[in-house]
């Protein structure tokens, strides 16, 4: 069972909102996340650090959010170069190890 | 602008030690951390370690007693050593540097990736 928990797929329509979830335990929840997009092919991306905060360059249609056992990446105004994998990450200072979801196809239809 | 190659054999007989190395431009490797991770089509992502700009390093506990990471400040290279890999250890590996702002450095955030390199562990 994976520490970090992302659904397979999710899929919107060009200039929709979309969310992508990553859940785990309490105590995991407890530490800040990152997320990733990954074009097929390429190396990811961070578009999140510290559960909402973007890097420059990183346009604000991205943002991150928590709440409970569940962080959450928005997407707002989807455009069809969206279309990639998304990965959520995490610092678990318990274990000294960095622990990343199983990732999430994103579909722009 | 930071960029970040990876090189090194794209194959690897089984029980032998896989070695790679990462070149840093752009950036004084004595400036920031620097990890390696790795990704296949069937475990994903998975972090193998960091070496710190002060040389501490930190493994990935279910790796630790295989892996090593360096660093040669002379040539500005980054190196990771894999001991006895088997069919498992198949994977793309990156190397990537730790995101920092401030005077905080992020474990779970990578803001400069290098492109990746293919490993197959084969006879």
């Amino acid at each position: 069972q994976s520490v970090l928990t992302q659904p397979p797929s999710v899929s919107a329509a060009p200039g929709q909102r979309v969310t992508i979830s990553c859940s785990g335990s309490n105590s995991v929840m407890r530490n800040d996340i990152s997320w990733y997009q990954q074009v097929p092919g390429t190396a990811p991306k961070l578009l999140i650090y510290d559960t909402y905060k973007r890097p420059s360059g990183i346009p604000d249609r991205f943002s991150g959010s928590k709440s409970g056992t569940s962080a959450t990446l928005a997407i707002t105004g989807l455009q069809t170069g969206d279309e990639a994998d998304y990965f959520c990450a995490t610092w678990d200072p318990n274990v000294q190890s960095v622990f990343f979801g199983g990732g999430t196809n994103l579909a722009v239809l | 602008q930071v960029q970040l190659q990876e090189s090194g054999p794209g194959l690897v007989k089984p029980s032998e030690t896989l070695s790679l190395s990462c070149t840093v431009s752009g950036a004084s490797i004595s400036t920031s951390y620097w990890s390696w991770i790795r990704q296949t089509p069937g475990r994903g992502l998975e972090w193998i370690g960091y070496i710190s700009d002060g040389g501490t390093t930190n493994y990935n506990p279910s790796l630790k007693s295989r892996v090593t990471i360096s660093v040669d400040m002379s040539t500005n290279h980054v190196s990771l050593k894999l001991t006895s890999v088997s069919a498992a250890d198949t994977a793309v590996y990156f190397c990537a540097r730790n995101f920092d702002y401030g005077a905080s450095v992020w474990h779970d955030a990578f803001d400069v990736w290098g492109r990746g390199t293919l490993v197959t562990v084969s006879s």
